[in-house]
């Protein structure tokens, strides 16, 4: 099983939707992150949260929340998603300042 | 500023041969680390390799080396022997100081498309 899972894969949604984005991990790591990749571009930090009670806005969180339910879950919500938040969603996770390992990634289409 | 700059958006080579992909970066923290990773077409993100600021010798890991020149500040990535698997996105990222606090966060370059040819 993968260390890093997120749900859903792929999403279709429309304008003025709320949807969340999950990941789970296994790895016991206590840090966990949000990015979004846009074509032409590397991935842009979301949201960072160190541990359950700490969370941290990234570069690009205007129009994103998060949650930090357990070490091994955060979810990634838009509340009103617009057409410019279509990207690849990415989730991942380190050990303190250690490698971040990536899940697989979740394409969002807004229309 | 701190950043991270792949100058190459594409790049191709034959089967067998190596590869060299360029990094360059710009940060004033003297304790940073670099990190490559390998996106295929299928998206998930693979992490490949890392150096640190402080390491003196130049990361390897199997095919994969990272010729690290501090005074110049790159860290390009070298792939022997490249295979068509290889064929790919590779991102060059450094972990970098997040102005609030002492937190460090992954800073990702553009991205460098990689065609194996047969």
């Amino acid at each position: 099983d993968a260390d890093v899972t997120q749900t859903p894969r792929n999403r279709i949604t429309k304008t003025g939707k709320r949807i969340m984005l999950e990941c789970s991990q296994t790895k016991g790591h206590d840090r966990m992150y949000w990015y979004r990749q846009d074509p032409g571009l590397g991935l842009r930090l979301i949201y960072y949260s160190f541990d359950v009670k700490d969370i941290n806005k990234g570069e690009i969180s205007d129009g994103y929340s998060v949650s930090r339910q357990a070490q091994a879950k955060f979810s990634l919500s838009l509340e009103s998603a617009i057409p410019n938040q279509t990207a690849l969603y990415f989730c991942a996770t380190s050990e303190g300042r250690s490698t971040q390992y990536f899940g697989p990634g979740t394409r969002l289409l807004v229309l | 500023a701190q950043k991270i700059t792949q100058t190459q958006p594409g790049m191709f080579v034959q089967e067998k041969e190596a590869v060299t992909l360029d990094c360059t970066y710009d940060t004033s923290d003297p304790s940073y680390g670099l990190f490559w990773y390998k996106q295929p077409s299928s998206g998930e993100m693979i992490f490949l390799i890392y150096q640190g600021s402080y390491d003196q010798q130049n990361a390897t890991e199997g095919r994969y080396s990272l010729n690290f020149q501090k005074a110049r500040k790159s860290a390009n990535l070298v792939i022997s022997a490249s295979q068509l698997g290889d064929s790919a996105m590779y991102f060059c990222a450094m972990r970098v100081v997040i102005s609030s606090g002492s937190a460090r966060q992954l800073t990702f370059g553009s991205g460098t498309q990689l065609t194996v040819l047969p």
